[in-house]
This record gives structure tokens, sequence and C-alpha cells, in this order.
């Protein structure tokens, strides 16, 4: 299996300043079709996973544009630009180039 | 809007098969393009997927979990069900079912969850 590493495990934010959440892969997520099959989900508190980017950089729709993600092979970082209230929980990266399909363990962004 | 919504038993005696079910609504499972998943979150902790089936009754499940899992479809109910056998106090956990779309694999709709508890 693809293991999923994320860090920090915790993102104290002030409000309306950036976060930053890294994910690596214990092998390169470039499937044989070319494609990168990293998605990143927001999972508020008490509500099932939300999916935000997919494929490294696609925003979900109604994703807000402060949500955006980047990377290639092994690297992958999701930026909330300026965080707000509504965007605390806890982030996971997941990828889907091998299955089974893997998820991090997870990233809790909160406020300071 | 497609909608997802788990539902079956709360409590299962170990030892015994944990058995869930999936309603699908504001979309049809028959049209394909999708592989309808399970994934299980243990409290406090990260999430695990399960395995899938695709409409056509074919299934691929995560090995760690492969001898004692069972995911079925009833199109004609716009259903799908997981079932988990020989469950221990390791099986507890909130399951989710979910749509992952198969050309850019992703969960793109979940159901809220069912936290499934195992306890005699």
């Amino acid at each position: 299996d693809i293991v999923m590493t994320q860090t920090p495990l915790s993102s104290p934010v002030t409000l309306g300043q950036p976060a930053s959440i890294s994910c690596r892969s214990s092998q390169s997520l470039v499937h044989s079709d070319g494609n990168t099959y990293l998605s990143w989900l927001q999972q508020r508190p008490g509500q099932p996973p939300r999916l935000l980017i997919y494929k490294i950089s696609n925003r979900f729709s109604g994703v807000p544009d402060r949500f955006s993600g980047s990377g290639a092979g092994t690297d992958f970082t999701l930026k909330i630009s300026r965080v707000e209230a509504e965007d605390v929980g806890v982030y996971y990266c997941m990828q889907a180039t091998q299955f089974p399909l893997t998820f991090g363990g997870g990233t809790k962004v909160e406020i300071k | 809007q497609v909608q997802l919504q788990e539902s079956g038993p709360g409590l299962v005696k170990p030892s015994q098969t944990l058995s869930l079910t999936c309603t699908v609504s504001g979309g049809s499972i028959s049209s394909g393009g999708y592989y309808w998943s399970w994934i299980r979150q243990h409290p406090g902790k990260g999430l695990e997927w399960i395995g899938y089936i695709y409409y056509s009754g074919s299934t691929y499940y995560n090995p760690s979990l492969k001898s004692r899992v069972t995911i079925s479809v009833d199109t004609s109910k716009n259903q799908f069900s997981l079932k988990l056998s020989s469950v221990t106090a390791a099986d507890t956990a909130v399951y989710y079912c979910a749509r992952v779309v198969t050309m850019i694999v992703v969960a793109d709709y979940w159901g809220q969850g069912t936290l499934v508890t195992v306890s005699s």
C-alpha cells in the first residue's frame, strides 16, 4: 500500500492568515495514464469529509478559491490563503493512483 | 443533488456480522461511472477505505479486510451494502458510504456516516 504522511499534525492559525499543509507519499503518485490522483478533503467537526481538491490542483465545485493545491511526484501541498472560521477542521490528503486508496493521517487546523 | 444515507444496527456483538446499507438518491447507481464505496473512521482517528462495488457487481476490497468483507448492490432499490464478518472491538468505527468518480477517482459525495460499536 502507498503510505501517505502529512505534516504538521496540528496548525494553529490566526484568522486571515495563511495555512499550509504538506503531504508526502511513499512512492510516486504519477499513474501510468499520466495523471496524478492526489486529492484533499476537509472534515469539519461532526461532519463527513468533503472533497476540496482533486488531481493535485483542481478545486471541486463550490470550493472557495482561497484553497489551492500544488505539488508533483511524491510531495504535495494544500494552502489556504486566508483562513476563515469555517475552515476549522481536519484536512486529509488521499491518493487514488493505486488501490487500495489510502489517506494521510490528517492535519488539524484550528484558530489561535 | 446526489445524497447517500447509511443505515443499519449501531451495536454489533463480537464475532457477529456487521451489516450496513447505503441508499442513494438524486442519481442512479445503474448509470455507471462510479465506484460505490465504503470507508470507515475509527473514533478520533483517520480514514480507512474498505472497498467498492461497480453497478455491474464487480468489486475490489482492501486486502487488509478482504477475507471478512462483502459488498453487494441492489440496483432496483438504488442501494449498496456492506457486510463485515467476525467483528471485534477493533471494528468499532464510523462507517461512511461514498461515491467515487471512476474517471478522476475522487470521493465527491459522502453519506453522513453511522457509528457502529462492537460490544457484548
